[in-house]
């Protein structure tokens, strides 16, 4: 399929790697932040949401991070995985929601 | 439970041709979304539907796209005529709430690829 990274950042890792992928926001009024994983190919998929009350939700191998003072945003994946490699997305919600840069990760075996 | 489902996958028009491009959402989910993703970017929201009413259609260039969700299901997205420009992904979502602004998960569905030649 068609690749959706390109012109995106990239961040490389090994296999079994933790990888932390970063996002900036910029609507202060956004109340909701949403990780999704694109495939190329394939639509935006859900992995993690978090909602500007809180600031750290984990799940499986993975964990959003949300520090509204400088309004960043930030996934880790735990223990890397070939068949994470995508295109990851922030999104933020105010009354619609908008989509950050992506960035592409890229796992080598 | 089946996603949501979009045809056609691929269409290759000349511009100032007209498509059409169609989408199911998932079974129950009021809220209806089309995206436009240009290739290297973010998907950027172009219409949203709560059952058949538009809640916003802001970002929808009205000269020469339209949508309409007539049933409150089944939507369709139209481009006529198509420049250059328009050669991008189209994406449809859906979401179970049923109130405007709120924050249920949206699901999105592969896509339709348009190039326009």
């Amino acid at each position: 399929g068609e690749s959706v990274g390109l012109h995106l950042p990239t961040l490389s890792v090994q296999e079994g790697d933790n990888s932390i992928i970063n996002c900036a926001y910029s609507n202060s009024a956004s109340d909701y932040f949403i990780w999704y994983k694109q495939e190329s190919g394939k639509g935006p998929q859900f992995i993690i949401d978090i909602r500007s009350n809180m600031d750290k939700r984990q799940g499986q191998r993975v964990t959003v991070l949300l520090n509204k003072t400088v309004k960043h945003l930030s996934l880790q994946i735990a223990a890397t995985q070939p068949g994470d490699s995508a295109v990851y997305f922030c999104a933020e919600m105010d009354s619609t929601l908008t989509f950050g840069k992506g960035t592409m990760l890229l796992v080598s075996p | 439970e089946a996603g949501v489902a979009q045809s056609p996958r691929y269409k290759i028009i000349e511009k100032r041709q007209s498509v059409a491009f169609w989408c199911n959402p998932i079974s129950g989910h009021a809220t209806l979304y089309w995206y436009q993703q240009i290739l290297g970017q973010g998907p950027k929201l172009l219409i949203q539907f709560q059952n058949n009413g538009v809640v916003d259609d802001s970002q929808l260039p009205k000269d020469r796209f339209s949508a309409e969700r007539l049933k409150g299901v089944d939507s369709t997205l139209k481009i006529q005529p198509a420049k250059l420009e328009d050669s991008a992904v189209y994406l449809c979502a859906s979401s179970l709430d049923r109130g405007g602004g709120s924050t249920d998960t949206q699901y999105f569905g592969p896509g339709t690829r348009l190039t326009v030649l």
